[in-house]
């Protein structure tokens, strides 16, 4: 079946340009992770979906990133007035369930340069 | 401190050798430990859950220590395909946030 999608693929823009980054869950996943990977470091927790809530948004770097999930389906991650220090691979993740032992997949990501 | 951590190595292991990795945690509620494979510029996938008693799948071999805190991934018989980033992934109780320490870089050489 279909798995996690992510859109664009790539993404260039100039600093201080707002970005909006797609997530397609795979149907039927309740909950939903975005996450950011810098170049040579580990993955980093942004926000958790369940549903269309966001119980957890701990991670969100700055209040100039936001994100919304809709239908409990697709998801919108997106970061105003980019700066430099926001380029990365931004990653998202679905679960079926969010329970002890979730496995959680990956959509392939989106990687953003802020020049 | 880092919540997770894990000596980036790289490790270089000649096919068929043993290798294993350590990962230390710092929160003592977590109760959901994992590791995940990253192939360069590839996406993280599931590689096995880590429980209590440990568990094996195949060549490899997983352990929980929670008095000490750390779980451990023991790979036996080295394939070139094992090459990858090794990440250790981290869940507290009743918690979503999901911690994912740096990554082990291991290369299997012929």
């Amino acid at each position: 079946g279909a798995g996690v999608s992510q859109s664009p693929s790539n993404k260039v823009t100039e600093k201080g340009k707002d970005v909006e980054l797609r997530c397609d869950p795979i149907s039927g996943h309740t909950a939903l992770y975005w996450y950011r990977q810098s170049l040579g470091q580990g993955l980093e927790f942004l926000i958790y979906f369940q549903g269309n809530s966001a119980p957890d948004k701990s991670g969100l770097p700055s209040d100039r990133f936001s994100a919304e999930r809709t239908g409990g389906s697709v998801s919108t991650l997106t970061i105003q007035r980019t700066q430099q220090e926001d380029s990365a691979v931004y990653l998202c993740a679905s679960s079926l369930d969010p329970g002890f032992q979730e496995t959680q997949y990956f959509g392939p990501g989106t990687r953003l340069l802020v020049l | 401190r880092k919540e997770v951590e894990q000596d980036p190595g790289p490790f270089n292991v000649p096919e068929g050798a043993t290798v294993a990795f350590n990962c230390t945690y710092s929160n003592s509620a977590s109760q959901s430990f994992f590791w995940y494979r990253q192939d360069c510029r590839k996406e993280p996938k599931l590689l096995m859950s880590v429980y209590s008693s440990g568990n094996e799948d195949g060549r490899f071999t997983a352990q929980l220590n929670r008095a000490s805190q750390y779980i451990s991934l023991l790979i036996r018989d080295s394939k070139l395909s094992d090459s990858a980033t090794y990440l250790c992934v981290v869940k507290s109780t009743g918690g979503f946030k999901t911690i994912f320490g740096a990554g082990t870089r291991l290369f299997v050489k012929a």
